[in-house]
This record gives C-alpha cells, sequence and structure tokens, in this order.
C-alpha cells in the first residue's frame, strides 16, 4: 500500500551537469504526471504518461528536459545540461486510469538546486 | 488554454474561525473538474476536495466545503473550525474532462493562529 515515491528528496548539482529524477508512482496505476514548482509558484506541467506513452509533451520546457516510463511503472526526469533557472521542486503524481473520478496522488518531490 | 487564479498569496484565520479562500478560472469548456490541494510543509500533496461542473450541489467533505458559482467561474474554499494542522498552501486546480492535463493555482499559504 506504499504511496507514490520519489528519489532522491533533494539533489545539488553544478550548473552544465545531467541530472536524474526517478518517480515510483502507485502499484496499478497507469497515469503518470511531472510537475514542476518554483518558489512562489504554482504546479507547471510537465509531462503525462498514460502506460508508457507520453501522448502530451507540451508542458516540457525545453529540449534539454525529457522524460520515459519503462514497464508502465518507474518514470525518470531527466534534465541535460541543467541550467539555474531549473532549481525547483518536481513533483510526481499517479492516477489509477485517465477516468474522470480517479484521484491523482502525489509523490513528496525531489528538491533541485542548481549552482 | 485554461487558467486558474488565486488572488491572495497569504491568509491567517484564528484557530476554531472559519476562512474562505478564493479561486478563479477561466475555460472555454463546459464540462470539468474542480479540485483544491493542500500542501503542508512536508511537500506532500492531499486533495482536499473536488467538484464536478456538472453538479450544481457544492461538495462538502466534514469541514471544508466549497462554494462553487458556474457562471461566475468561481471555486472556494471554506475552511470551518480551522485547526493547527490546516495551516498549509492550498492550491486550486481544474482539470479538462478528458482527464489528460491539471491546471493549479499560484496557491495560498494559510497559517492558523492558535
Amino acid at each position: 500500500g506504499a504511496g507514490v515515491s520519489q528519489s532522491p528528496s533533494n539533489k545539488v548539482t553544478e550548473k552544465g551537469k545531467d541530472v536524474e529524477l526517478r518517480c515510483d508512482p502507485i502499484s496499478g496505476h497507469t497515469a503518470l504526471y511531472w510537475y514542476r514548482q518554483s518558489l512562489g509558484q504554482g504546479l507547471e506541467f510537465l509531462i503525462y504518461f498514460q502506460g508508457n506513452s507520453a501522448p502530451d509533451k507540451s508542458g516540457l520546457p525545453s529540449d534539454r528536459f525529457s522524460a520515459e516510463r519503462t514497464g508502465g511503472s518507474v518514470s525518470t526526469l531527466t534534465i541535460q545540461r541543467t541550467q539555474q533557472e531549473d532549481s525547483a521542486v518536481y513533483l510526481c503524481a499517479s492516477r489509477l486510469n485517465r477516468a474522470s473520478t480517479d484521484t491523482q496522488y502525489f509523490g513528496p518531490g525531489t528538491r533541485l538546486t542548481v549552482l | 488554454a485554461q487558467t486558474v487564479t488565486q488572488s491572495q498569496p497569504e491568509m491567517s484565520v484564528q484557530e476554531a474561525e472559519t476562512v474562505t479562500l478564493s479561486c478563479t478560472y477561466d475555460t472555454s469548456e463546459s464540462n470539468y473538474y474542480l479540485f483544491w490541494y493542500k500542501q503542508p510543509p512536508s511537500r506532500q500533496m492531499i486533495l482536499v476536495i473536488r467538484q464536478e461542473a456538472y453538479k450544481q450541489q457544492n461538495a462538502t467533505e466534514n469541514r471544508f466545503s466549497v462554494n462553487f458559482q458556474k457562471a461566475a467561474k468561481s471555486f472556494s474554499l471554506k475552511i470551518s473550525d480551522s485547526q493547527l494542522g490546516d495551516t498549509a498552501m492550498y492550491f486550486c486546480a481544474f482539470m479538462k474532462q478528458n482527464g489528460n492535463q491539471f491546471y493549479f493555482g499560484t496557491g495560498t499559504s494559510l497559517t492558523v493562529i492558535p
């Protein structure tokens, strides 16, 4: 009965380095979302997965951002050549499926700091 | 595009009192869903309450209730008998009926004062 987990919980990196953020959704949840939460801002939608496919990548801010999901479970968000403006909390959420009645469950987030 | 606006960045309320958080949204959709999420300092986002746009009756969950005004595109959250544990950021969110994407407001930081 574990919830959504994310790792690492905190990540400090130097400008220009690549980082990988991991999300483990609730078992059996087919829909998975990535959001970015900058200081004092709301949640910015990044990408959505249904199973292993990402029908909506419209929120990815640049081509330095990419995400994949394998086996319909774990997802990885990769940021290449990190910039200071990438510093934020990255939240992952999962839902059972796309039905409107399904609740979105969030993980605790990864706080990324780019020096 | 859908937008969600929360015009109150910060609010405070005395313990046991009632507080209302405001949210407005803009959409051309006729069927959609609205949500209030709570984010305590632990960063864990928790669903507080949801409202289906096709339902006229306002949703209620224990001490939490909403005032949904579809014509005005307003969706406020009322917290009754405020408790210290209610201290958190509160986000209003919108979801289209197809459930693809959620749109969030910038949040209201609520502090419950003992």
